[in-house]
């Protein structure tokens, strides 16, 4: 069965810092990949996906993520984060074989800006 | 605009009492999916439908049922069997067939009395 791993629970940066949010899969081929973001008390919102080709893929809002198959990850940064990015973001797999459309969620993490 | 819409907002249940969780989406998508939401967790599939007239369970289906008697429309009954319910609901849909993109409704929170 696929799982999503995000490690932290909680991350506080600076405004204007970089940003690194870890994400680990577990599934048996290469997946499909998405980064979601949920500002409080709202639905979620896709920054990002990878389905294949070029392992390093741009989103909405300055966000990049980096597909590393070797680590099973598909960590998301931002070379300077805004107070505006302050939200929980959610990494998720969903299988690649037509054989449905599920998707697998993290746990999440949130993060805090500090102006 | 297309989209996708959820009532109410807020929803407030009473004990032994069923409440139903409207979502509509105007986005042409053959299938819709139902998340719960709960403080510090990632979201967990309820249920799931790919076409008209048909519905999967997820992961946490008990306690819960739906309907999908038309493409736009998917509602949630949350039932009295379902004994924790205080959580936040959150619909999707997305184009039947693959590569797989969900987008997400605005979420109603269901509080109970």
């Amino acid at each position: 069965a696929q799982s999503v791993t995000q490690p932290d629970i909680h991350i506080t940066v600076s405004e204007g810092a970089s940003l690194e949010l870890r994400c680990n899969y577990s599934y048996g081929a290469t997946p499909y990949l998405f980064w979601y973001v949920q500002s409080p008390g709202q639905g979620l919102q896709l920054l990002l996906k990878y389905f294949s080709g070029d392992t390093l893929v741009q989103g909405i809002k300055g966000f990049e993520a980096e597909f590393k198959r070797s680590q099973s990850s598909f960590n998301l940064r931002k070379p300077s984060v805004h107070w505006s990015d302050a939200a929980e973001y959610f990494c998720a797999v969903g299988p690649n074989n037509n054989a449905g459309n599920m998707l697998t969620f993290g746990g999440g993490t949130r993060l805090m800006v500090k102006p | 605009d297309g989209g996708i819409t959820q009532s109410p907002k807020y929803l407030f249940r009473k004990e032994g009492q069923n409440v139903t969780l409207s979502c509509e989406q105007n986005l042409n998508h053959d299938a819709m999916y139902w998340y719960r939401q709960d403080p510090g967790q990632g979201l967990r599939l309820i249920y799931y439908s790919q076409i008209v007239n048909d519905f999967q369970k997820g992961d946490i289906a008990e306690g819960y049922s739906v309907s999908r008697e038309k493409k736009e429309s998917f509602p949630l009954t949350v039932t009295s069997a379902q004994k924790n319910p205080t959580a936040f609901y959150l619909c999707a849909s997305s184009t039947d067939g693959h590569p797989e993109t969900q987008y997400f409704g605005p979420g109603t929170r269901l509080l109970v009395l």
